[in-house]
Formats: structure tokens, C-alpha cells, sequence
């Protein structure tokens, strides 16, 4: 299986909204609503913000949230702010006990 | 409050071998799968690894298969990995993860451990 497609970057300013996508196939993105979103800020552990597609586990702003559609899932994050300044992966099951992940984006927050 | 600690990055020449640990805490950790991810420089997340709660499965992706062993010690906590025969592909900040219990994401991460495999 392939990796899915992240765009390299985004940006954006303090209180906007940006969307980062996460294309991948009928194999995986598509066929499964298990597609995860992690935050990683350098020299730091990786976060899980966003699991099966929509679901924030407990203590992850309300600024951040998921969605599916066909083959692409997105993440989005409102209300833009300093902290949120990163990397963001996207993770998706593609059957038989297979995790892809994403390339990775890099926001920045202007 | 979930805690994973790596240890025993390094810079090793192309031909070595290295251990790397992780410790857990916080948690029971013999009741999950553990998992290694490594980030290449300036590529994407790759899961390596994972081990099953009692070690009665092991996975190892394509790129790793028969140079890496992942282990784990349920009573120290701990989970390892040994690789050898390495090369200059398997540079990159390596982190154990935790399995969520429904198996498709990674709750709990480490901060990693760099390998640099290079002459």
C-alpha cells in the first residue's frame, strides 16, 4: 500500500480557520472510518488529536476537528493560534492490520 | 498520567547494530500492543513494529523484516528493539507508541530517540 497524500504545508493567520486533507484510496480512507489525526511540535512526543475520523479524545480543543469524505479525510482547526503552530499527521487503517500514514504538513501560523 | 520514555539512539556505522528501549509508566502496560514508528528526515511516519500485549504476535514491516526484533518484558515495563544490519535507510528519530485498545490508532507517544547511521 502506498502512503496517503498530505499537502507539504499551510498557513494561515490568529483566529482563522485552516483544513489540512489527507487523500488516500478505496483501500483505506475510504472503506474504513478509522482514520487518525496526531500534532507533533519539534523535540516533543506526538499527539493524538483526532480518532476514528471525527472523535477528540478527552482534553483536545473543540478547535480541532475531522471529517471524511470518499476517499479524502480532513482535519480542521479553528480559531487558529500560536500553539497550534506544527506537524500534522493523518493515519488511516487499510485492512488486514495495516496503518498508513501521511507525509505530514507542516502549519504554520503567520 | 501515560508516560514513554526511548532510550539507546546513537550514531552507528553502516554494518552495526543498536538496542533501543522504551519505558512505560502510568499505565498497565502488559494489557496493550506497543508499536514502533520511525520519521526519516523529511519523510513521513513509518510503523516498523508492533508487538501484541503478551508478545504472542510480532509485525515487522517490509523494511525491517529480518534485521529488527522487538521484544517486551511485562514486568520491567519495557519494550525494546534490536536492530542490526543497518544502514543508512534506517536513519531517523524512532518513537513507541500505544496501541489503542480498538487497535487503529496510537493513543500515547514517546519523544523519540535519533539513529544516524553513517561512516
Amino acid at each position: 500500500q502506498s502512503a496517503l497524500t498530505q499537502p507539504a504545508s499551510v498557513s494561515g493567520s490568529p483566529g482563522q480557520s485552516i483544513t489540512i486533507s489527507c487523500n488516500g484510496t478505496s483501500s483505506d480512507v475510504g472503506t474504513y472510518n478509522l482514520v487518525s489525526w496526531y500534532q507533533h511540535h519539534p523535540d516533543r512526543a506526538p499527539k493524538l488529536i483526532i480518532y476514528e475520523v471525527i472523535k477528540r479524545p478527552s482534553g483536545i480543543s473543540s478547535r480541532f476537528s475531522g471529517s471524511k469524505s470518499g476517499n479524502t479525510a480532513s482535519l480542521t482547526i479553528s480559531g487558529l493560534q500560536a500553539e497550534d503552530e506544527g506537524d500534522y499527521h493523518c493515519c488511516s487503517y487499510a485492512g488486514n492490520a495495516v496503518l498508513l500514514f501521511g507525509g505530514g504538513t507542516k502549519l504554520t501560523v503567520l | 498520567q501515560v508516560h514513554l520514555v526511548e532510550s539507546g539512539g546513537n550514531l552507528v556505522k553502516p554494518g552495526g547494530s543498536l538496542r533501543l528501549s522504551c519505558v512505560a509508566s502510568g499505565f498497565t502496560f502488559g494489557d496493550y500492543y506497543m508499536t514502533w514508528i520511525r520519521q526519516a528526515p523529511g519523510k513521513g511516519l513509518e510503523r516498523i513494529s508492533y508487538i501484541s500485549d503478551t508478545s504472542g504476535t510480532i509485525f515487522y514491516a517490509d523494511s525491517v523484516k529480518g534485521r529488527f526484533t522487538t521484544s517486551r518484558d511485562n514486568a520491567q515495563n519495557s519494550l525494546y528493539l534490536q536492530m542490526n544490519s543497518l544502514g543508512a535507510e534506517d536513519t531517523a528519530v524512532y518513537y513507541c507508541a500505544r496501541h489503542s485498545s480498538t487497535y487503529n490508532y496510537f493513543d500515547y507517544w514517546g519523544q523519540g530517540t535519533l539513529v544516524t547511521v553513517s561512516s
